[in-house]
Protein backbone atom coordinates (compact mmCIF):
# COMPACT_ATOMS: atom_id res chain seq x y z
CA UNK A 1 0.00 0.00 0.00
CA UNK A 2 1.00 3.35 -0.25
CA UNK A 3 3.35 5.33 2.54
CA UNK A 4 4.08 8.75 3.21
CA UNK A 5 6.43 9.56 5.21
CA UNK A 6 7.23 13.31 6.98
CA UNK A 7 9.82 14.02 9.61
CA UNK A 8 8.24 13.64 13.22
CA UNK A 9 9.38 17.29 14.28
CA UNK A 10 10.26 20.47 12.85
CA UNK A 11 11.71 23.82 14.80
CA UNK A 12 12.00 27.39 13.92
CA UNK A 13 12.06 30.89 15.69
CA UNK A 14 9.64 33.53 15.42
CA UNK A 15 9.47 35.13 11.56
CA UNK A 16 11.97 32.43 9.99
CA UNK A 17 10.89 30.37 7.23
CA UNK A 18 9.18 26.73 8.08
CA UNK A 19 9.63 24.06 5.40
CA UNK A 20 7.89 20.37 5.92
CA UNK A 21 8.60 17.31 3.80
CA UNK A 22 6.38 14.61 2.83
CA UNK A 23 8.15 12.00 0.73
CA UNK A 24 6.12 9.33 -1.14
CA UNK A 25 6.99 6.85 -4.21
CA UNK A 26 6.45 9.20 -7.45
CA UNK A 27 4.51 11.79 -4.95
CA UNK A 28 4.77 14.15 -7.80
CA UNK A 29 3.04 12.17 -9.72
CA UNK A 30 -0.10 12.59 -7.54
CA UNK A 31 -1.42 15.54 -5.94
CA UNK A 32 -1.04 16.44 -1.92
CA UNK A 33 -3.08 18.35 0.43
CA UNK A 34 -2.20 19.58 3.91
CA UNK A 35 -3.72 20.11 7.38
CA UNK A 36 -3.21 21.42 10.66
CA UNK A 37 -4.22 20.50 13.71
CA UNK A 38 -4.05 22.51 16.66
CA UNK A 39 -3.74 20.57 19.89
CA UNK A 40 -7.78 19.69 21.18
CA UNK A 41 -9.22 20.40 17.56
CA UNK A 42 -10.25 19.59 14.40
CA UNK A 43 -7.73 19.72 11.44
CA UNK A 44 -8.20 22.01 9.31
CA UNK A 45 -7.29 22.14 5.58
CA UNK A 46 -4.73 24.21 4.64
CA UNK A 47 -3.48 23.44 1.24
CA UNK A 48 -4.76 21.39 -1.58
CA UNK A 49 -3.83 20.11 -5.25
CA UNK A 50 -0.66 20.86 -3.87
CA UNK A 51 -0.17 24.31 -3.37
CA UNK A 52 -3.89 25.96 -3.19
CA UNK A 53 -4.82 27.60 -0.21
CA UNK A 54 -8.37 27.38 0.62
CA UNK A 55 -10.61 30.96 1.47
CA UNK A 56 -9.37 32.32 4.56
CA UNK A 57 -5.57 30.44 4.99
CA UNK A 58 -2.81 33.18 4.92
CA UNK A 59 -0.95 33.39 2.22
CA UNK A 60 2.43 32.47 4.31
CA UNK A 61 1.27 28.92 3.55
CA UNK A 62 2.52 27.74 -0.08
CA UNK A 63 3.34 24.55 -1.12
CA UNK A 64 5.10 22.57 -3.93
CA UNK A 65 5.35 18.77 -4.98
CA UNK A 66 7.81 16.76 -7.50
CA UNK A 67 9.66 14.00 -7.74
CA UNK A 68 9.22 12.07 -4.68
CA UNK A 69 8.47 15.08 -1.97
CA UNK A 70 5.61 17.49 -1.24
CA UNK A 71 6.78 20.72 0.62
CA UNK A 72 4.52 22.74 2.86
CA UNK A 73 6.04 25.86 3.30
CA UNK A 74 5.00 28.69 6.04
CA UNK A 75 6.91 31.91 5.98
CA UNK A 76 7.32 34.45 8.76
CA UNK A 77 6.37 31.55 11.30
CA UNK A 78 4.69 32.49 13.88
CA UNK A 79 3.52 31.28 17.30
CA UNK A 80 0.10 30.43 16.61
CA UNK A 81 1.58 28.09 13.74
CA UNK A 82 2.72 26.12 15.96
CA UNK A 83 0.45 22.62 15.71
CA UNK A 84 0.97 19.11 13.91
CA UNK A 85 0.80 18.94 9.93
CA UNK A 86 0.22 16.17 8.00
CA UNK A 87 -0.18 15.58 4.18
CA UNK A 88 -2.44 13.36 2.37
CA UNK A 89 -2.90 12.14 -1.06
CA UNK A 90 -4.90 9.66 -2.74
CA UNK A 91 -3.99 6.21 -3.37
CA UNK A 92 -5.43 5.05 -7.37
CA UNK A 93 -4.91 1.44 -7.05
CA UNK A 94 -7.03 0.65 -3.82
CA UNK A 95 -9.31 4.55 -4.05
CA UNK A 96 -7.10 4.94 -0.39
CA UNK A 97 -6.84 8.22 1.15
CA UNK A 98 -3.44 7.99 3.04
CA UNK A 99 -1.73 10.63 5.50
CA UNK A 100 1.29 11.56 6.62
CA UNK A 101 2.63 10.29 10.19
CA UNK A 102 2.34 14.03 10.62
CA UNK A 103 5.36 16.90 11.90
CA UNK A 104 4.89 18.64 15.18
CA UNK A 105 6.11 22.67 14.31
CA UNK A 106 7.52 24.28 17.19
CA UNK A 107 8.25 27.85 16.92
CA UNK A 108 10.41 28.83 19.15
CA UNK B 1 -22.78 27.53 7.34
CA UNK B 2 -22.01 24.24 6.89
CA UNK B 3 -21.45 22.06 9.91
CA UNK B 4 -21.19 18.37 11.18
CA UNK B 5 -21.64 17.31 13.99
CA UNK B 6 -20.55 13.47 15.33
CA UNK B 7 -22.55 11.67 18.23
CA UNK B 8 -22.66 7.94 19.68
CA UNK B 9 -19.05 7.78 20.84
CA UNK B 10 -18.47 5.71 23.82
CA UNK B 11 -16.52 3.55 26.52
CA UNK B 12 -16.99 -0.29 24.81
CA UNK B 13 -15.55 -3.55 25.74
CA UNK B 14 -13.69 -5.79 23.29
CA UNK B 15 -15.92 -7.62 20.65
CA UNK B 16 -18.74 -4.72 20.94
CA UNK B 17 -20.55 -3.30 18.51
CA UNK B 18 -21.63 0.88 18.29
CA UNK B 19 -22.60 3.08 15.77
CA UNK B 20 -22.07 6.38 15.17
CA UNK B 21 -23.67 9.43 14.00
CA UNK B 22 -22.79 12.40 11.77
CA UNK B 23 -25.09 15.31 11.54
CA UNK B 24 -24.59 17.61 7.95
CA UNK B 25 -25.77 21.00 7.85
CA UNK B 26 -25.46 23.53 5.27
CA UNK B 27 -25.17 21.06 2.47
CA UNK B 28 -26.80 17.47 1.41
CA UNK B 29 -24.39 14.41 2.23
CA UNK B 30 -25.78 12.20 -0.69
CA UNK B 31 -24.80 14.74 -3.20
CA UNK B 32 -21.09 14.85 -2.07
CA UNK B 33 -17.91 12.27 -1.07
CA UNK B 34 -18.10 11.56 2.49
CA UNK B 35 -15.73 9.90 5.18
CA UNK B 36 -14.59 8.73 8.35
CA UNK B 37 -10.90 9.39 9.71
CA UNK B 38 -9.87 8.61 13.49
CA UNK B 39 -6.91 9.44 15.70
CA UNK B 40 -5.88 7.14 18.73
CA UNK B 41 -4.41 8.99 21.21
CA UNK B 42 -1.34 10.81 20.67
CA UNK B 43 -1.13 9.41 17.31
CA UNK B 44 -1.83 10.52 13.23
CA UNK B 45 -4.91 10.55 11.39
CA UNK B 46 -6.04 7.32 9.86
CA UNK B 47 -9.01 7.31 6.70
CA UNK B 48 -11.29 4.38 7.28
CA UNK B 49 -13.82 4.54 4.98
CA UNK B 50 -15.24 6.67 2.19
CA UNK B 51 -18.46 6.56 0.54
CA UNK B 52 -19.19 7.87 -2.62
CA UNK B 53 -22.33 9.73 -4.11
CA UNK B 54 -23.11 7.34 -6.12
CA UNK B 55 -23.54 5.06 -3.15
CA UNK B 56 -19.65 3.23 -3.38
CA UNK B 57 -18.14 2.38 -0.28
CA UNK B 58 -14.52 2.26 0.21
CA UNK B 59 -12.95 0.76 3.36
CA UNK B 60 -9.15 0.88 4.93
CA UNK B 61 -7.96 -2.85 5.65
CA UNK B 62 -7.70 -2.27 9.26
CA UNK B 63 -11.55 -2.32 9.70
CA UNK B 64 -12.80 -3.79 6.58
CA UNK B 65 -15.51 -6.76 7.33
CA UNK B 66 -16.01 -4.94 10.87
CA UNK B 67 -17.12 -1.68 9.76
CA UNK B 68 -20.10 -0.26 8.04
CA UNK B 69 -20.47 3.12 6.45
CA UNK B 70 -23.75 4.54 5.21
CA UNK B 71 -26.19 7.50 4.97
CA UNK B 72 -29.70 8.33 5.88
CA UNK B 73 -30.65 11.35 3.06
CA UNK B 74 -34.24 11.90 5.00
CA UNK B 75 -32.25 13.34 8.14
CA UNK B 76 -29.01 14.37 6.18
CA UNK B 77 -26.45 11.86 8.12
CA UNK B 78 -23.76 9.73 7.74
CA UNK B 79 -23.51 6.77 10.21
CA UNK B 80 -20.67 4.34 10.93
CA UNK B 81 -21.50 1.09 12.29
CA UNK B 82 -18.49 -0.90 14.21
CA UNK B 83 -18.60 -3.94 15.28
CA UNK B 84 -15.99 -6.84 16.54
CA UNK B 85 -14.20 -3.41 18.32
CA UNK B 86 -10.68 -4.32 19.64
CA UNK B 87 -8.17 -2.06 21.95
CA UNK B 88 -7.02 -0.22 18.69
CA UNK B 89 -10.19 1.00 17.54
CA UNK B 90 -9.81 3.15 20.72
CA UNK B 91 -9.80 6.72 18.79
CA UNK B 92 -11.25 9.88 18.17
CA UNK B 93 -13.53 9.45 14.87
CA UNK B 94 -13.86 12.41 12.95
CA UNK B 95 -16.56 12.67 9.95
CA UNK B 96 -15.67 14.75 6.92
CA UNK B 97 -16.49 15.85 3.70
CA UNK B 98 -14.50 15.04 0.87
CA UNK B 99 -13.89 16.86 -2.28
CA UNK B 100 -12.50 15.27 -5.52
CA UNK B 101 -11.55 17.87 -7.43
CA UNK B 102 -10.27 15.61 -10.59
CA UNK B 103 -9.65 12.22 -11.44
CA UNK B 104 -6.57 12.28 -8.96
CA UNK B 105 -7.26 15.45 -6.69
CA UNK B 106 -8.72 14.59 -3.17
CA UNK B 107 -8.99 16.48 -0.13
CA UNK B 108 -10.90 16.91 3.27
CA UNK B 109 -12.96 20.58 3.12
CA UNK B 110 -14.85 19.87 6.21
CA UNK B 111 -14.40 18.13 9.15
CA UNK B 112 -16.46 17.73 12.57
CA UNK B 113 -15.01 17.96 16.50
CA UNK B 114 -14.97 14.30 16.16
CA UNK B 115 -16.79 11.56 18.66
CA UNK B 116 -14.06 9.49 21.17
CA UNK B 117 -14.71 5.70 21.18
CA UNK B 118 -12.65 3.64 23.89
CA UNK B 119 -12.37 -0.03 23.66
CA UNK B 120 -11.50 -1.83 26.42
CA UNK B 121 -12.57 -4.20 29.13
Amino acid sequence: SYALTQPPSVSVFPGQTASITCSGQKLGERFASWYQQRPGQSPVLVLYQDNKRPSGITERFSGSNSANTATLTISGAQVLDEADYYCQTWDTTTAALVFGGGTRLTVL
Amino acid sequence: EVHLVESGGDLMQPGGALRLSCAASGFTVNSNYMAWVRQAPGKGLEWISTVYNDGSTYYADSVKGRFSISRDNSINTLFLQMAGLRAEDTAIYYCARLIRGGSNIWYFDLWGRGTLVTVSS
